[in-house]
């Protein structure tokens, strides 16, 4: 079946560092691939996306890659801000039943 | 434009009782979904509705039903509630299920239940 791992949190950053949380997946087909946010007592956004392999998504200065040779979804920026506090999930797509395969979340959290 | 709506944003409950989770969305999407979230777990799907008048069981759909009341609304059922049931309940939009490409799901704000 599919399924998503990622890196345990917690991500414990200063601001402006640079911010790497691994993805990787297992899926039958070609899922397209996504990254998801949640802030404190808010529902999941959609962060970023990608279709296929080799495509990079980008929104908000997060940036990530989807490589099918190792399986990644890697999320990355620059410089995160305290702003960027939040839950992180890595998520995939088949088109089977509807289906978004979560991973189980990382939360980051950025200090001055 | 609210997006998904959830009522209520907390509630506890005792084992064996029973309750109903409201959601509703105002853009005129025709799927709906219920997820519940527990810690270590990310996400699973309870129950989906990729239409009005039509719902499918997800990965989790023990101990809940649902009921697609029309196009905006999509509410889910602990008919005896029990402490496994203990979780956030999120409900979803999307615009369709597409198979061929993915439709964004919009997320509501969460339910926390707790079940003593």
């Amino acid at each position: 079946g599919n399924s998503v791992t990622q890196m345990e949190g917690p991500v414990t950053l200063s601001e402006e560092a640079f911010l790497t949380i691994n993805c990787t997946y297992t899926a039958t087909g070609y899922p397209s691939l996504f990254w998801y946010v949640q802030y404190p007592g808010e529902g999941l956004q959609l962060l970023l996306k990608a279709t296929k392999a080799d495509d990079k998504g980008s929104n908000k200065g997060f940036e990530a890659t989807y490589r099918k040779e190792t399986t990644s979804f890697h999320l990355e920026k620059g410089s995160v801000q305290v702003s960027d506090s939040a839950v992180y999930f890595c998520a995939l797509y088949t088109g089977t039943a509807s289906k978004l395969t979560f991973g189980t979340g990382t939360r980051l959290q950025v200090t001055l | 434009n609210a997006g998904v709506t959830q009522t209520p944003k907390f509630q506890v409950l005792k084992t064996g009782q029973s309750m109903t989770l409201q959601c509703a969305q105002d853009m005129n999407h025709n799927s709906m979904y219920w997820y519940r979230q527990d810690p270590g777990m990310g996400l699973r799907l309870i129950y989906y509705s990729a239409s009005e008048g039509t719902t499918d069981k997800g990965e989790v759909p023990n101990g809940y039903n649902v009921s697609r009341l029309n196009k905006r609304e999509f509410s889910l059922r602990l008919e005896s509630a029990a402490p496994s049931q203990t979780s956030v309940y999120f409900c979803a939009s999307s615009a369709s299920t597409g198979v061929s490409s993915y439709n964004e799901q919009f997320f509501g704000p969460g339910t926390r239940l707790t079940v003593l």
